[in-house]
């Protein structure tokens, strides 16, 4: 049960774009569409920002999108603004029917 | 509006057991499974388990497996996580989240977190 492989850190410009990967196995990532991503501001709760690999909930800019190849997922922030600082993790369903999540990702926008 | 409001800060000794509950409203309780989520200062998101409010099904991670019991009530919309044998590493936000059944990793609704503190 070891937590999924996400870059430590990841920068942009404004109105650039950011791509930040989810790495896993077929027991997890690779395995099952069940992939989500999260933001999180400091001192808050964890944000649904993506589902089931791909699906934006209501009220997420379409800014942000996912995409999975293989046991690697991937999220990708276009168009940076200063908002989208904060951390991300990505989870995936895994064997037994647990969860995983990834060390995280702390996005700076230069 | 859906909402899970989590108890407030605890402060327990090592060796004790703190439970921590989430009271939801503005959806079908037993339609939606929780999870159990926690963050150690300046640490990532891990997973204790979740648990379905309806059948009373839970699935711990093997982490935590014989220290920690997810329970709810129904009647109360509320669902709760005990952890025992606690020691100073315990010390964390500790997150409730709901999720469709059957979608784990759709944690779509959070509760606002409760920091548990293990000190002497």
């Amino acid at each position: 049960q070891s937590a999924l492989t996400q870059p430590p850190s990841a920068s942009g410009s404004p109105g650039q774009s950011v791509t930040i990967s989810c790495t896993g196995t077929s027991s997890d990532v690779g395995g099952y569409n069940h992939v989500s991503w999260f933001q999180q501001h400091p001192g808050k709760a964890p944000k649904l920002i993506i589902s089931e690999v791909i699906k934006r909930p209501s009220g997420v800019p379409d800014r942000f999108s996912g995409s999975k190849s293989g046991n690697t997922a991937s999220l990708t922030v276009s168009g940076l603004q200063a908002e989208d600082e904060a951390d991300y993790y990505c989870s995936s369903k895994a064997d037994d029917n647990i969860l995983l999540f990834g060390g995280g990702t702390k996005l700076t926008v230069l | 509006q859906v909402q899970l409001v989590q108890s407030g800060a605890e402060v327990k000794m090592p060796g004790a057991s703190v439970k921590v509950s989430c009271e939801t409203s503005g959806y079908s309780f037993n339609n939606y499974d929780i999870n159990w989520v926690r963050q150690g200062t300046g640490q990532g998101l891990e997973w204790l388990g979740w648990m379905n409010p309806y059948s009373g099904a839970t699935n711990y991670g093997q982490k935590f497996q014989g220290r920690v019991i997810m329970t709810s009530d129904p009647s109360k919309g509320t669902a709760y996580m005990e952890l025992s044998s606690l020691r100073s590493e315990d010390t964390a936000v500790y997150f409730c989240a709901r999720f469709p059944r059957h979608y784990l990793s759709t944690l779509d609704y959070w509760g606002q977190g409760t920091l548990v503190t293990v000190s002497p």
